[in-house]
């Protein structure tokens, strides 16, 4: 089975805060991706990776960065934390192409 | 970013019931996933498809995959509580990364 884990299922913090969000998945997939899911709006996809080092900006990737170090970690950066980011973040991978897996998700607030 | 429609909206039904979805495009796809989603967890995936016409089930659930390559259809027969959760269809483009999301469908099932 393919498992794709986050860092944190829960994460508060403080306006103005550097935040890490850590994923790893077990596949060894080249495609790894960021999305923020809010009521209302959908998944809306922020950065998305298809190989170590390389990454393309999605739909919304203002406010954020991301790191491919390594092929089976993907990590997002808010690089100043700001209350419009409080939202739900989930990672998930994909073959290329095919089914693309996702992780349990980090509900993450900004105060 | 764009999204797929996806009908119905929600749906209350009783246990026993079988139960009918669908997404559509107006662009043409060669993946299209079905994943259900409890609250405050990620999406699980349920079926894939990868070919015009394709019928895949998975227990209680079947998908298919429309011929036009622009729809495509999720049934669950005979509905159980568990079931309860939100359904997104997804759909991936030819020589593309991106996958786009449907609006979701709420089920609800009545004991």
């Amino acid at each position: 089975d393919v498992k794709v884990t986050q860092s944190s299922r829960y994460l508060v913090k403080r306006t103005g805060e550097k935040v890490f969000l850590e994923c790893v998945q077990d596949m060894d997939h080249e495609n790894m991706f960021w999305y923020r899911q809010d009521p209302g709006l959908g998944l809306r996809l922020i950065y998305f990776s298809y190989d170590v080092k390389m990454k393309e900006k999605g739909d919304i990737p203002e406010g954020y960065s991301v790191s491919r170090e390594k092929k089976e970690r993907f990590s997002l950066i808010l690089e100043s934390a700001s209350t419009n980011q409080t939202s739900m973040y989930l990672c998930a991978s994909s073959l290329a192409p095919g089914q693309q897996f996702f992780g349990p998700g980090t509900r993450l607030t900004v105060l | 970013g764009q999204q797929l429609n996806q009908s119905p909206q929600s749906m209350f039904i009783q246990e026993g019931e079988d139960v009918s979805m669908n997404c559509t495009s107006s662009s043409i796809f060669n993946t299209w996933l079905w994943y259900k989603q409890d609250p405050g967890e990620g999406p699980v995936l349920l079926i894939a498809l990868y070919k015009a016409g394709e019928l895949t089930s998975n227990g209680r659930l079947t998908a298919q995959f429309g011929i036009t390559r622009k729809d495509s259809f999720l049934n669950i027969s005979a509905s159980i509580p568990s079931d309860v959760g939100i359904y997104f269809c997804a759909g991936q483009s030819p020589g593309t990364y991106k996958y786009i999301f449907g609006t979701g469908t709420r089920l609800k099932v009545l004991a």
